[in-house]
C-alpha cells in the first residue's frame, strides 16, 4: 500500500538536544512539507519541498531544518534554537506540480509527537 | 485577519442531530477547497473536496460560495463516529500549491 511513514511516533528530547524525525513517502509525490500543531490550534507550516535538493522555508522555520536528498524522503531537524518544540508534528505530502487533475489534496503521515523534558 | 478562519466550537449535539460547520478565506484567489477530518491525537484525512456545484457524500453537504468567499459543511443524522475535529483547507496555486489550513471546528457528538 502507498502511504507516508513517520517515525519515531513518540519521542522525547532533553534540552539542548537535536532530534530527526523520519518521513517516507512511497506515493511517487513531488511534494513534501513538514507542519506543527499546538493543542487547540491549526497546522503550521515548518519547510516545504516541491522537488528534490530544494527545500523553502515555511511560516514558523524557525529552529528547524531539513533535507531533501531523495524524492522519498524528507527529514526534520528540531535543534536546540527551538525554544518551544514540544508538539505533535505531520509530514504531508502531494503531487505538487500544478498537473492538470492535481488538487492540492494532502496525504499525511501518522505523525510524530515530541515532548521536551 | 487569519487567512483561514472557523468557529472553534466546541459544537455539541445529540446523535441525529443536524450540524453546519462554517469556513471563510480572506485570499479570493484560493482555488481548492475541502473538509480534512482529525480524530484526536490523529492525523488530518480528507473528507471531501468542495466544489462551487455543491457536492453531497451520504450524510456530508459541502458548499462553496466564491463571492462571499465562504465554505460550509452539513452534516446530517450526526452518529458517535462523528465526533472529531473538522478542518476547513483552501489552496492557492502559487506555482506550486500553498495550503491554508482552519484552526478547526471541534464537534461532539452525544448519546
Amino acid at each position: 500500500d502507498g502511504g507516508i511513514t513517520q517515525s519515531p511516533k513518540y519521542l522525547f528530547r532533553k534540552e539542548g538536544q537535536n532530534v530527526t524525525l523520519s518521513c517516507e513517502q512511497n506515493l511517487n509525490h513531488d511534494a513534501m512539507y513538514w507542519y506543527r500543531q499546538d493543542p487547540g490550534q491549526g497546522l503550521r507550516l515548518i519547510y516545504y519541498s516541491q522537488i528534490v535538493n530544494d527545500f523553502q522555508k515555511g511560516d514558523i522555520a524557525e529552529g528547524y531544518s531539513v533535507s531533501r536528498e531523495k524524492k522519498e524522503s524528507f527529514p526534520l531537524t528540531v535543534t536546540s534554537a527551538q525554544k518551544n518544540p514540544t508538539a505533535f508534528y505531520l509530514c504531508a505530502s502531494s503531487i505538487g506540480q500544478p498537473y492538470i487533475q492535481n488538487t492540492g489534496e494532502l496525504f499525511f503521515g501518522e505523525g510524530s509527537r515530541l515532548t521536551v523534558l | 485577519r487569519k487567512e483561514v478562519e472557523q468557529d472553534p466550537g466546541p459544537f455539541n449535539v445529540p446523535e441525529g442531530a443536524t450540524v453546519a460547520f462554517n469556513c471563510t478565506y480572506s485570499n479570493s484567489a484560493s482555488q481548492s477547497f475541502f473538509w480534512y477530518r482529525q480524530d484526536c491525537r490523529k492525523e488530518p484525512k480528507l473528507l471531501m473536496s468542495v466544489y462551487s456545484s455543491g457536492n453531497e457524500d451520504g450524510r456530508f453537504t459541502a458548499q462553496l460560495n466564491r463571492a462571499s468567499q465562504y465554505i460550509s459543511l452539513l452534516i446530517r443524522d450526526s452518529k458517535l463516529s462523528d465526533s472529531a475535529t473538522y478542518l476547513c483547507v483552501v489552496t492557492l496555486n502559487t506555482g506550486g500549491f500553498k495550503t491554508i489550513f482552519g484552526a478547526g471546528t471541534r464537534l461532539f457528538v452525544k448519546a
